[in-house]
């Protein structure tokens, strides 16, 4: 059974405050995906990596980075949090090389930056 | 541009009623998948659907896939309750991209 784990559910920075959302899975899985969700703009990409420290920009990757220094778990960084980026954080990972491509996500964080 | 459209975007129905969830996209795309959301939760994989023709059921919601019109639908029958849910397909990029485009959802309420 796929598990992939977010390490806050919900959390709440100030503007300009450096924040790190963490993401682990546990089945050995390439790709690893951060979305953000918000109300009517469906899912968008901010960055994905199919490798240990690799990575590629998403749709939306302006404010944030990521870090990939082990397989299993994948950062996604805010170097300077503002309101615009408060939203729920959504983080999955697909194996490579499976016909389906299939994506199992985490629990998400719900971020608040005031 | 890529785009995934679904429509409704809210739909309020009856119990025991059924409604099909539209799923329009732009492109090209090898896999079509669909996904529920609880209020507060995340994403829960409902479907994968791999080619022209596939159609896929659990329960009371089928899904199927034209990849020639380029459309998704997943089917309620017989609504209940426990099916209130945000419904999201999304299709994954050509081979080689790892980019999946997602729909804007589409909101349903089963009124009992």
């Amino acid at each position: 059974d796929v598990k992939v784990t977010q390490s806050s559910r919900y959390l709440v920075k100030r503007t300009g405050e450096k924040v790190f959302l963490e993401c682990v899975q546990d089945m050995d899985h390439e790709n690893m995906f951060w979305y953000r969700q918000d109300p009517g703009l469906g899912l968008r990409l901010i960055y994905f990596s199919y490798d240990v420290k690799m990575k590629e920009k998403g749709d939306i990757p302006e404010g944030y980075s990521v870090s990939r220094e082990k397989k299993e778990r994948f950062s996604l960084i805010l170097e300077s949090a503002s309101t615009n980026q408060t939203s729920m954080y959504l983080c999955a990972s697909t194996p490579l090389g499976q016909i389906d491509n299939e994506q199992f996500f985490g629990p998400g964080t719900r971020l608040t930056v005031l | 541009e890529l785009k995934v459209e679904q429509n409704p975007l809210f739909l309020s129905m009856q119990e025991g009623k059924n409604y099909t969830i539209y799923c329009n996209y732009s492109t090209t795309s090898d896999r079509l998948y669909w996904y529920r959301q609880d209020p507060g939760k995340s994403l829960e994989s409902l479907f994968v659907l791999l080619s022209n023709g596939a159609v896929k059921q659990e329960g009371r919601l089928m899904a199927s896939l034209d990849t020639k019109a380029r459309l998704s639908t997943l089917h309620i029958t017989a609504a209940v309750h426990d099916l209130s849910a945000t419904y999201f397909c999304a299709v994954d990029m050509p081979s080689g991209t790892y980019k999946y485009i997602f729909g804007t959802g589409t909101r349903l309420k089963v009124l009992a």
